[in-house]
């Protein structure tokens, strides 16, 4: 079983739609949790991070972390084109174990 | 905030040839860099940590011979992909973790990354 599930997608919303990206994991140490986002053939770009359980915002996006479930969301309101990458989950314990990814394009 | 740049941004060599790749930080120093390989349509896969003034960390099944980490100053480390051979193409990302502002978090800055291809 790998540390980190996600889901590759791809998923394909039309603009405007709000738009959930979850992760699961199974190693209860992490304390940190992190969202990137990469466009086609560049690096990876930081989005959001959280620190234990809770919700955070900023903007349109929001992240939502549930240790208890071991799982975490990003839910992207109003959704536009831009927001059409790869959209990768982070987890710190004792280092940084990234999800797969998941593909993601929002349709003008 | 944090810029990590990365140089080359693409490159194409034969087969049996070496190729160096530079990662910078350029606001920020970084006692510690880490290095990625990223095949398509998957997730980045770390392979060594980069440490200024020692050795690197490389992780399980990472060849250090092949994969040559040198961690000169505290904004610049850079991989040496040694005798390289077609399996050896990939996109290859550096980071650094940025503190700054993050109370706690290794949140980290990716270079743009660099595609290597190898004939």
């Amino acid at each position: 079983q790998k540390e980190v599930e996600q889901d590759p997608g791809p998923l394909s919303v039309p603009e405007g739609a709000i738009v959930s990206l979850n992760c699961t994991y199974s190693n209860s140490a992490f304390q940190y949790f992190m969202w990137y986002r990469q466009y086609s053939r560049k690096g990876p770009e930081l989005l959001m991070y959280t620190y234990s359980s809770g919700n955070k915002e900023d903007g349109r996006f929001t992240a939502q972390v549930d240790k208890s479930s071991k799982y975490i969301s990003l839910f992207i309101r109003d959704s536009q084109p831009s927001d059409s990458a790869t959209y990768l989950c982070a987890m710190e314990g004792s280092k940084i174990i990234f999800g797969s990814g998941t593909r993601l394009s929002i349709r003008p | 905030g944090a810029v990590v740049s990365q140089h080359p941004s693409w490159v194409i060599c034969k087969s049996g040839t070496s190729v160096k790749i530079e990662c910078r930080s350029l606001d920020f120093q970084a006692t510690t860099m880490f290095w990625y390989r990223q095949f398509p349509k998957q997730s980045l896969m770390l392979m060594a940590t980069s440490n200024e003034g020692s050795k690197a960390t490389y992780e399980q099944g990472v060849e250090k011979d092949k994969f040559l980490i040198n961690h000169a100053s505290l904004t610049l480390s850079t991989l040496t992909v040694t005798s390289a051979h077609p399996e050896d193409s990939s996109f290859y990302i550096c980071s650094a973790p940025d503190r700054g502002g993050n109370a706690g978090a290794n949140v980290l800055t990716f270079g743009a990354g660099s595609r290597l291809t190898v004939l």
